[in-house]
């Protein structure tokens, strides 16, 4: 069974422009959560879905933005890219809600100069 | 505000050492995980820990979840190369909630 997976692996905007990262699932998981890994703050919760609804919501600005389709493939965007928003973007998936075992993509890297 | 703390921040050990890596909080979790990142790659979930108290061994690793549910070591035996990694702690305060994770312990272990 294919792991999950992150589109694209490494991007590089400046700052002010926006972004959108994709992640499809384990087949058959339904939940997909978001997370941010910088070496400052360590790996941080964006956002769950699970069944195209949003249903947890980590503390960050409104320029991050989710969405799940109905396919359980989901993408995140950010909008008016700032310097602080260079990370490891993580997406992680689970047969149902995030207290089941979550398996992890490989990240995607964005760099904002 | 990092709610839980891990140490040590680094750790170089030789080849076939023992160590601990402790994970510390002064809140109580429902549960309480451990990962293990490799460089390029995203965390692979090694155990879940959710009574107090419990103890659990896979191979050469040892976790162990406090009494109270607010700490948890994680002790390696005969540490190997392959064991080099980001080692995360990561607790759930409640049922459904988003699990919060540490900052870890980067492990170094030398042939």
């Amino acid at each position: 069974k294919a792991g999950v997976t992150q589109t694209p692996r490494y991007l590089i905007k400046t700052r002010g422009q926006q972004v959108t990262l994709s992640c499809s699932p384990i087949s058959g998981h339904r939940s997909v959560s978001w997370y941010q890994q910088t070496p400052g703050q360590g790996l941080q919760f964006l956002f769950e879905y699970f069944s195209e609804t949003q249903r947890n919501k980590g503390n960050f600005p409104g320029r991050f933005s989710g969405r799940q389709f109905s396919n359980s493939r989901s993408e995140m965007n950010v909008s008016t890219l700032e310097l602080g928003d260079s990370a490891l973007y993580l997406c992680a998936s689970s047969l149902s809600r995030r207290e089941d075992t979550q398996y992890f993509g490989p990240g995607t890297r964005l760099t904002v100069l | 505000t990092q709610l839980l703390e891990q140490s040590p921040q680094f750790l170089s050990i030789q080849e076939g050492e023992n160590l601990t890596v402790y994970c510390n909080s002064s809140s109580v979790f429902s549960s309480l995980q451990w990962y293990r990142q490799e460089p390029g790659e995203g965390p692979v979930l090694l155990v879940t820990v959710v009574t107090g108290g419990e103890v659990k061994k896979l191979k050469r690793l040892t976790f162990q979840f406090g009494d109270a549910r607010k700490d948890s070591s994680l002790h390696i035996t005969a540490a190997q190369p392959g064991d080099t990694g980001l080692y995360l702690c990561a607790g759930a305060h409640n049922y459904g909630q988003n699990f919060v994770f540490g900052p870890g312990t980067r492990l170094s272990v030398l042939p």
